[in-house]
Parts: structure tokens; sequence; C-alpha cells
């Protein structure tokens, strides 16, 4: 199975600052797909909320997400940033690679400083 | 997109549930729909998938033989049919649109434990 690695798991950040965070496939195992696609999946999880997706195959934002969110990346590596952290932007960040079987990186825990 | 998520519950070890999930909101048979839970305090973890017309179905390893994803498209409506349960699979279980997760329910807590 595909183990995704994330880091840093925590991060604590001062409003208006950016943030980083970033998604490694195991094994130098590419997410491109037999297709051309690369299925990555970034999804924030708020307090208390179910999860929501923001980004998909790696840059595509969601409807209604703040162009402050953006996805990057290729082959395994990616990368979620936030331009402009907000106090709504508190919460649990996961990556997740879409060729079977799924899986999600261990979150990484955003705060505010 | 809504989605109406039941049949959680307490359970012992070695029981059965069913989870139901109706969405509203959007074309259900043209959509596969994924379950996916998150231990309490844990991160997420996918569990099956099934395709529109419900040729295609996928299971993580963990559950696979025990568990049953199923769909009825005349109600709109997707099913987890959960047999043999362990201790390790108490869980908020999500149902999700699509493959890609691109709308969540609101999850339905299931407990094991004697």
């Amino acid at each position: 199975d595909v183990v995704m690695t994330q880091s840093p798991l925590s991060l604590s950040v001062t409003l208006g600052q950016p943030a980083s965070i970033s998604c490694r496939s195991s094994q130098s195992q590419s997410l491109v797909f037999s297709d051309g696609n690369t299925y990555l999946h970034w999804f924030q999880q708020r307090p208390g909320q179910s999860p929501r997706r923001l980004i998909y195959m790696v840059s595509n934002r969601d409807s209604g997400v703040p162009d402050r969110f953006s996805g990057s990346g290729s082959g395994t590596d990616f990368t979620l940033k936030i331009s402009r952290v907000e106090a709504d932007d508190v919460g649990v960040y996961y990556c997740m690679q879409g060729i079977y079987p799924y899986t999600f990186g261990q979150g990484t825990k955003l705060e505010i400083k | 997109v809504q989605f109406l998520q039941s049949g959680g519950g307490l359970v012992q070890p070695g029981g059965s549930l069913r989870l139901s999930c109706a969405a509203s909101g959007f074309t259900f048979n043209t959509y596969a729909m994924t379950w996916v839970r998150q231990a309490p305090g844990k991160g997420l973890e996918w569990v099956a998938s099934i395709s529109e017309s419900a040729v295609d179905i996928a299971y993580a390893d963990s559950v696979k033989g025990r568990f049953t994803i199923s769909r009825d498209n005349s109600k709109n409506t997707i099913y987890l049919q959960m047999n043999s349960l362990r201790v390790e699979d108490t869980a908020l279980y999500y149902c999700t649109k699509g493959y890609w997760n691109d709308a969540w329910g609101q999850g339905t807590l299931v407990t094991v434990s004697s």
C-alpha cells in the first residue's frame, strides 16, 4: 500500500502569515495513474466538523474554497499552501492518494500562534 | 448536497450492524460513493467504494471479507453491512460522494465493545 507522509504534523502560524504542508508518497511510488492523471487530494477538518475537500487532483480548488489555498507538486511530492492564514483555517489537514487502496496522510494540525 | 446517515450504535465484538446513507441534491446514480472512517482522536481511513452501477467495488484490507458496501439507486441510498465487528472497528463512519470524497456526511458512530 502507498503510505502518505505529511510534514509537519503540527503547525503554529501567526494570523496573516503563510503556511505550507508537505505530503510525500512512500517508496518513491509515483501517484500518476495509468490515465496520466495524478489523484492527490487535500482535505480540511475543522474542530468538531466533517472533513471537506479543498483541492482535487493536485491543484484544482473545490467550489467555495478561498484562493488563499493552493496545491502543487508532482510524482511523489506535493504541497498545500495557505497564502495568508485566517482564524477559520484552524483544523487538521489531510492529503489522500487515489490509487487503490486509497490512503490518507496522518494529518497536520494547524493552530494560530 | 446532503446526506442522512443512520444505523450506528453500540455492538459487542463479533456482532453486526448496517449503516445507511441517504443522499440528496445531486444525481445519485451518476456518482460512485465511498465510506471513510475515523477512529476516536485518529486520522481518516478509507473503507470501501462502489461505482455508480455497483459493478466496481473495492475494500480496504482491514475490512475485506467482513464488510459489504451496496447501493439502491431507486432510494438514493448506500449501505455498509458490517459483520464480525472488532474493537478496532470503533469509529465515526462517513459516507462521501464520489471516489474522491467531494462531499461528506455528518458521520455515524459505531462503537464495538463488550
